[in-house]
């Protein structure tokens, strides 16, 4: 069964830490993407991949970096950790042509006391 | 730029009863993507249905139906006969392209809940 897969399903760290969140996909995808998910907002993009060492700002980067140095991992880095990143975090992966949609992981939690 | 409207933040219905979702989406793309994506509490978003924007054909699978109309820049979702396992989050997608890679635009999700 292909699969993204988040390491953390709950995550709860103090404000101005260094926050990793890391992505794992099996499917040999091009293209991922790391979402946060606000109620009432839906879904905003963080940043997007589509090659090694490849990256590219979405909607809300502020406050967030990524590196991706393998094909099959995507990591989302807060840099220094704030109240307002309190969110859910969702990573994708797609196709080059991504035409037949994402797969999604089930989500970090992540909770910034 | 794309946008998708999610106009019904919440819905409730009893069991049995059909549900229609809305979806009103804005591209100046020719060529785009519409997706249905359904969150259930465990949280991991599942694929529903992809659109090509040149086949507005109507599309169900058992329970499910989608309505494309392109005059009025509409995909709706309908569930026939719900069930409580219907019961989760639904959103809507625009794909936008963007450096070859095909970038989804949401909606801001519609909660279902179906009651017993």
């Amino acid at each position: 069964d292909v699969k993204v897969t988040q390491s953390s399903r709950y995550l709860v760290k103090r404000t101005g830490e260094k926050v990793f969140l890391e992505c794992v996909q099996d499917m040999d995808h091009e293209n991922m993407f790391w979402y946060r998910q606000d109620p009432g907002l839906g879904l905003r993009l963080i940043y997007f991949s589509y090659d090694v060492k490849m990256k590219e700002k979405g909607d809300i980067p502020e406050g967030y970096s990524v590196s991706r140095e393998k094909k099959e991992r995507f990591s989302l880095i807060l840099e220094s950790a704030s109240t307002n990143q309190t969110s859910m975090y969702l990573c994708a992966s797609s196709l080059i042509r991504g035409s037949y949609g994402y797969t999604f992981g089930s989500g970090t939690r992540l909770t910034v006391v | 730029a794309q946008k998708v409207t999610q106009a019904q933040t919440e819905i409730s219905v009893v069991e049995k009863e059909d549900v229609t979702l809305d979806c009103v989406y804005e591209t100046r793309d020719t060529t785009y993507y519409l997706f249905w994506y359904k969150q259930p509490p465990s949280g991991e978003l599942v694929f529903l249905i992809r659109r090509n924007s040149f086949d507005e054909q109507n599309e169900i699978s058992g329970r499910y139906s989608w309505n494309f109309q392109k005059s009025t820049s509409s995909f709706n979702f309908t569930i026939t006969a719900s069930q409580v396992v219907d019961s989760a989050v639904y959103f809507c997608a625009l794909s936008e392209e963007r450096r070859g890679a095909q970038k989804l635009v949401f909606g801001q999700g519609t909660r279902l809940t179906i009651n017993p």
